[in-house]
């Protein structure tokens, strides 16, 4: 069975300092890993995922993450908060070639970036 | 632009009711996904459909029923055998072909609410 670990509720950050938002894992096998953002009364935005390759990952909004197979991790990171940051974040897997069956989503951290 | 409309935005269930969340896709997607989003607990599968006229139970399809008459929509009833429908339900795609390494795509959200 696939499962997704966000470990924070929420974290807090100053704005202009590095944020980081924790995700591990289990899976059998291989994974593809996805982060989402939400904000309020929103659908979920498609941040960044991990296919296969470097294990640093670009995003938009200046979001990467880094994949660490031995820790099962795929923290989300960003160098410089945003108030606009502010959000509710979800990483998401599948096991590779599994085809198209669902994503198992983490239960998400809000992340509070304060100006 | 492509993409997934879900209607209504918000929604209002008096008990005992049944009523039906709307889902539509013009991304040409196969697989179309049902969420249920409740504080704390992250995004929980209701049910999905790879193909048309077939689907699959999620983790908490007690009380829901769904449809995949079309390729391009799949409709979420929440019945009256659902004891706790008040939430936040998301509507997502993603293709069928490949690995599995598509994001899915998600739609704005219902809010339900049992008055």
């Amino acid at each position: 069975a696939q499962s997704v670990a966000q470990p924070e509720d929420q974290v807090n950050v100053a704005e202009g300092n590095p944020l980081t938002v924790k995700c591990t894992y289990s899976v059998s096998g291989n994974p593809y890993l996805f982060w989402y953002v939400q904000y309020p009364n929103r659908g979920l935005q498609f941040l960044l995922k991990y296919i296969t390759g470097d294990n640093l990952v670009k995003g938009s909004y200046g979001f990467e993450a880094e994949f660490n197979k031995s820790q099962t991790s795929f923290h989300l990171k960003k160098p410089s908060a945003l108030v606009s940051d502010s959000a509710l974040y979800f990483c998401a897997v599948r096991a590779l070639n599994s085809g198209n069956t669902p994503l198992v989503f983490g239960k998400g951290t809000r992340l509070s970036v304060i100006a | 632009d492509g993409g997934i409309t879900q209607s209504p935005k918000y929604l209002f269930r008096k008990e005992g009711q049944n009523v039906t969340l709307s889902c539509e896709q013009n991304l040409n997607h196969d697989a179309m996904y049902w969420y249920r989003q409740d504080p704390g607990q992250g995004l929980r599968l209701i049910y999905y459909s790879q193909i048309v006229n077939d689907f699959q139970k999620g983790d908490i399809a007690e009380g829901y029923s769904v449809s995949r008459e079309k390729k391009e929509s799949f409709p979420l009833t929440v019945t009256s055998a659902q004891k706790n429908p008040t939430a936040f339900y998301l509507c997502a795609s993603t293709p069928l072909t490949g690995p599995g390494d598509y994001a899915a795509t998600f739609g704005s959200g219902t809010r339900l609410t049992v008055v």
